[in-house]
């Protein structure tokens, strides 16, 4: 069975602070590994990672995947209060199982 | 609109009801995905679509659940006699290829049974 465990599963820091969320995982047929951003509202895509070592960058947030380690991280630099937010990691292992296996999320508090 | 919906937002019903949700994937796409998410936790798979077929329904909890997308593009997912578990969000997803695992999220239905 497919497991995806992200850590930590909260963290609070202060405005302007860089983060750093873990993601790890097991699969038997590894195809691509996701993050989103979730509010109280639909979670929205972030990156998709299929090659290790390749740094996605998107202005303050950046992720990159290591596939010796079966593991990615989630940077956020210079963090807002915007940033508060659920981070979740899912991992695509596609061979007929055609859906998204999520990690429990890393729920991220910015205090100003 | 340009991004998923999904109606209602939020739904109440008492135990033993019938629920219906809907989903409006985004135009063109061919696949939809149907997910389940509990309070704290990430979602979970329950159902996939390739147009109008099912390919997939490992991850529908039991045989009160039931998917459907008859002209391959709007989904409902019906629930029959809900019961206190089945209380969730749940997530609608859409994407245009099949194999990438790159899925657009609509806002969700909040269901809650009493």
């Amino acid at each position: 069975e497919d497991k995806v465990v992200q850590s930590p599963l909260s963290l609070v820091v202060h405005e302007g602070d860089t983060v750093t969320l873990n993601c790890s995982y097991e699969v038997t047929n590894f195809r691509s590994l996701l993050w989103y951003k979730q509010e109280k509202k639909a979670p929205t895509f972030l990156f998709m990672l299929t090659s290790s070592g390749i740094e996605k960058k998107s202005g303050r947030l950046s992720s990159i995947l290591d596939k010796k380690e079966l593991s990615s991280i989630l940077n956020i630099t210079a963090t807002q209060t915007g940033d508060s937010a659920i981070y979740l990691c899912a991992v695509y292992s596609g061979g007929g199982a055609d859906g998204l296996t999520f990690g429990k999320g890393t729920h991220l508090i910015i205090q100003p | 609109g340009a991004g998923v919906s999904q109606s209602p937002r939020y739904k109440v019903a008492k135990r033993g009801q019938d629920v219906a949700l809907r989903c409006d994937p985004i135009s063109g796409h061919v696949s939809l995905f149907w997910y389940q998410q509990a309070l704290g936790q990430g979602p979970e798979f329950l159902t996939y679509f390739q147009n109008e077929a099912q390919l997939d329904k490992s991850g529908l909890p039991s045989d009160r659940f039931f998917a459907e997308r008859p002209e391959g593009s709007v989904s409902t997912l019906k629930i029959q006699r809900t019961q206190q578990e089945d209380s969730a969000v749940y997530l609608c997803a859409s994407s245009w290829i099949r194999g990438s695992g790159e899925q657009y999220f609509g806002p969700g239905t909040r269901l809650t049974v009493t």
